[in-house]
């Protein structure tokens, strides 16, 4: 298993600004995921973060406005980059620690409002 | 057309209930089926995990896949309080890593 940690939990942004949310995770792991979740909406994968190499993004979501970064198996931060309303959403990390059902674990989430 | 489609509810019934949630699909190569459990203001979970066709039981959660239809269910019998919660059905292809891809999520309510 692995246990999740993101931070900020929540945040309330003004229109134009960036956030940047950190992922920490218990153990270390070679796949991390960044994940949007909106109302209405099922969970959407933006991005597969992989140690030592470029995220890949899916279709939709482009680096220059979610950058992430994965410095080390522990550790990923995505930003959102010039923000407007439509990016509020509910934000996780997920990894995928290895194991025979390809469990994926999720973080708690980051709450973004932008106003 | 949505490749998974999952009603989102909300669902209300009363303690004791046997519960039933489905999802469809329309890629017959989706092979690994899942359910996970998202409670309010946390990350889902994983519930479930099937590969085959047929029923696989896990105290009170059955887990039913039909490939022929493209249907999967879960059912809840003798439902808690504690299963109030947000239940979100997630498939993926054969053969290493795979992308999931997620149902929007049903919404359980289990009044006492």
């Amino acid at each position: 298993s692995a246990v999740i940690s993101q931070k900020p939990s929540r945040d309330i942004c003004q229109r134009g600004t960036s956030l940047t949310i950190q992922c920490q995770v218990d153990s270390q792991v070679t796949m991390m995921f960044w994940y949007r979740q909106q109302p209405g909406q099922s969970l959407t994968l933006i991005a597969t973060a992989n140690q030592g190499s470029e995220a890949t993004y899916e279709s939709g979501f482009v680096i220059d406005k979610f950058p992430i970064s994965r410095p080390n198996l522990t550790f990923s931060t995505l930003t959102v980059s010039n923000m407007s309303p439509e990016d509020s959403s509910i934000y996780l990390c997920s990894v995928l620690p290895g194991g025979p059902y390809n469990e994926q674990f999720f973080g708690p989430g980051t709450r973004l409002t932008v106003l | 057309q949505k490749e998974v489609e999952q009603d989102p509810g909300p669902l209300s019934v009363p303690e004791g209930a046997i519960v039933s949630l489905n999802c469809t699909y329309s890629n017959s190569a989706f092979q690994y089926f899942m359910w996970y459990r998202q409670y309010s203001r946390k990350g889902p979970e994983l519930l479930m995990y099937t590969y085959s066709s047929g029923n696989k039981e896990d105290g009170r959660f059955t887990a039913q896949v039909d490939k022929s239809s493209k249907y999967i269910s879960l059912f809840i019998r003798d439902s808690q309080p504690s299963d109030s919660a947000t239940y979100l059905c997630a498939m993926t292809l054969s053969g290493g890593y795979q992308k999931v891809t997620f149902g929007i999520g049903t919404k359980l309510q289990v009044i006492p």
